[in-house]
C-alpha cells in the first residue's frame, strides 16, 4: 500500500494568517499529485493537478509547490479567511499504476473570525 | 446540469444483509472510484475503473463487489462479508488521469 501522509492533521488559525500544510508521498514512480478542498457538507472539489517536479500552482490566495525528487508537495494560502475552512486532502498517482488514486488523510483547517 | 449523483443519501441496513450502493455520472468520464471514509481517516480505495467492463481492487476490496456494465454507472455492493461496513461512501469519476469530480456520498449504518 503506498504511503501519503499530510501534515499537520489539523490547524487553528486566525483570519488574515498565512498558513502551510505539507503533503508527502513515495519520491519514485512518481506520475501526479492532486490537492483537493473538502468543505464541510459539500463534495470534495479539486484544487490542482501537479505533474512536474517543480511545478508551482496559484489560484487566487491558494499555491501549491512540487518536489518529487523528495516526494513532498506544500498548500500554501495567504490571508487566510473563514470560508477557507476545509479539510484539504493531497493524492498520489504512482506511475506503476495509474489507475489508482491514493489519498492522505487530510488537513482540517479552522479559520477564527 | 452534469456531474456525478450517488443514491441513496442515508441507507440502513441490518446485519448479514447486502446493500447496493449507486452512482451514476453523465460527464462522460471513462474512469470512475468508489472511496470510503471512516471518522479521522482519509479516503481510502475499494475499487476503480478505467474504462468499462474493466475494473481493480483497491486498498481495502474485500466485502465489497462492483461492475461497470455502462461508462455511466459504476454501482458498489456492501456484502455481509464486509466486517465493518458502517461509514461514508464517495464516488469520483475522471476523464482519463485527471482531476477527480466526486458525487454528494452516501452515508450506510448497519444495525
Amino acid at each position: 500500500i503506498l504511503n501519503v501522509e499530510q501534515s499537520p492533521q489539523s490547524l487553528h488559525v486566525q483570519e488574515g494568517d498565512s498558513t502551510n500544510f505539507t503533503c508527502s508521498f513515495p519520491s519514485s514512480n512518481f506520475y501526479a499529485l492532486h490537492w483537493y478542498r473538502w468543505e464541510t457538507a459539500k463534495s470534495p472539489e479539486a484544487l490542482f493537478v501537479m505533474t512536474l517536479n517543480g511545478d508551482e500552482k496559484k489560484k487566487g490566495r491558494i499555491s501549491a509547490t512540487l518536489n518529487t525528487k523528495e516526494g513532498y508537495s506544500y498548500l500554501y494560502i495567504k490571508g487566510s479567511q473563514p470560508e477557507d475552512s476545509a479539510t484539504y486532502l493531497c493524492a498520489f498517482r504512482s506511475s506503476g499504476n495509474t489507475g489508482k488514486l491514493i489519498f492522505g488523510q487530510g488537513t482540517t483547517l479552522q479559520v477564527k473570525p | 446540469d452534469g456531474g456525478i449523483t450517488q443514491s441513496p443519501k442515508y441507507l440502513f441496513r441490518k446485519e448479514g444483509q447486502n446493500v447496493t450502493l449507486s452512482c451514476e455520472q453523465n460527464l462522460n468520464h471513462d474512469a470512475m472510484y468508489w472511496y470510503r471514509q471512516d471518522p479521522g481517516q482519509g479516503l481510502r480505495l475499494i475499487y476503480y475503473s478505467q474504462i468499462v467492463n474493466d475494473f481493480q481492487k483497491g486498498d481495502i476490496a474485500e466485502g465489497y463487489s462492483v461492475s461497470r456494465e455502462k461508462k455511466e454507472s459504476f454501482p458498489l455492493t456492501v456484502t455481509s462479508a464486509q466486517k465493518n461496513p458502517t461509514a461514508f461512501y464517495l464516488c469520483a469519476s475522471s476523464i482519463s488521469l485527471g482531476e477527480l469530480f466526486f458525487g454528494e456520498g452516501s452515508r450506510l449504518t448497519v444495525l
